[in-house]
């Protein structure tokens, strides 16, 4: 069984970077097939997906967060971590790390397994 | 980007109703549609992919349809457990996006 396991402070000063590290197991982050995104939920709000990242390193970031996101990924530890620099109050929020499965005959991605989901809050 | 419509906002139900959840893309999206289902305080949980595909595990009074622009996420006896929001997601293009939510409480 798949389980992303997140770790990271909940807490951040306002200016500061952001990080979160997730931790995968019952699977191979290097399997193909995959892409390894971090998704965010305000409090009481909707779902905004910040980006991913493949086993090979390319990544692709939510154009409204591109200039401050960073997502980065470690094969032999089996894990993947964002970072979002500069933050403000803003950017309070559950962050979720998730497996983005992509089906290649198909082209269908679909989030199928997700991280328990870190409340950080952007405070002095 | 593709902007992702939920209706209702919310709805009120009964255990046994049969539920329906509607959410409409900007723009065709062919079949690249997910729902998703998030309780308090949890992850949200796929339930649906590709707009008619029920995930392994999920159970089989939910249902999908829909093409195009336009999606429904069917509950045919709502449950005590399916009391919840209900999220719709595009996969048709970057940045991935989701409808606002739908809660579904009980009447």
């Amino acid at each position: 069984q798949v389980q992303l396991q997140q770790s990271g402070p909940g807490l951040v000063k306002p200016s500061q970077t952001l990080s979160l590290t997730c931790t995968v197991s019952g699977d191979s982050i290097n399997t193909g097939g995959y892409y390894w995104s971090w998704i965010r939920q305000h409090p009481g709000k909707g779902l905004e997906w910040i980006g991913y990242i493949s086993h090979s390193g390319s990544t692709y970031y939510n154009p409204s967060l591109k200039s401050r996101v960073t997502i980065s990924i470690d094969t032999s530890k089996n894990q993947f971590s964002l970072k979002l620099n500069s933050v403000t109050a803003a950017d309070t929020a559950v962050y979720y790390c998730v497996r983005d499965n992509w089906v290649g005959t198909t082209n269908w991605y679909y989030f199928d397994y997700w991280g328990q989901g870190t409340l950080v809050t952007v405070s002095s | 980007d593709i902007q992702m419509t939920q209706s209702p906002y919310s709805l009120s139900a009964s255990v046994g109703d049969r539920v329906t959840i509607t959410c409409r893309a900007s723009q065709r999206i062919s079949s690249y549609l997910n729902w998703y289902q998030q309780k308090p305080g949890k992850a949200p949980k796929l339930l649906i992919y590709a707009a008619t595909n029920l995930q392994s595990g999920v159970p089989f009074r939910f249902s999908g349809s829909g093409s195009g622009t336009d999606f429904t996420l069917a509950i045919s006896s709502l449950q005590p457990e399916d009391f919840a929001t209900y999220y719709c997601q595009q996969s048709y293009s970057t940045p991935r996006t989701f409808g606002q939510g739908t809660k579904v409480e009980l009447k």
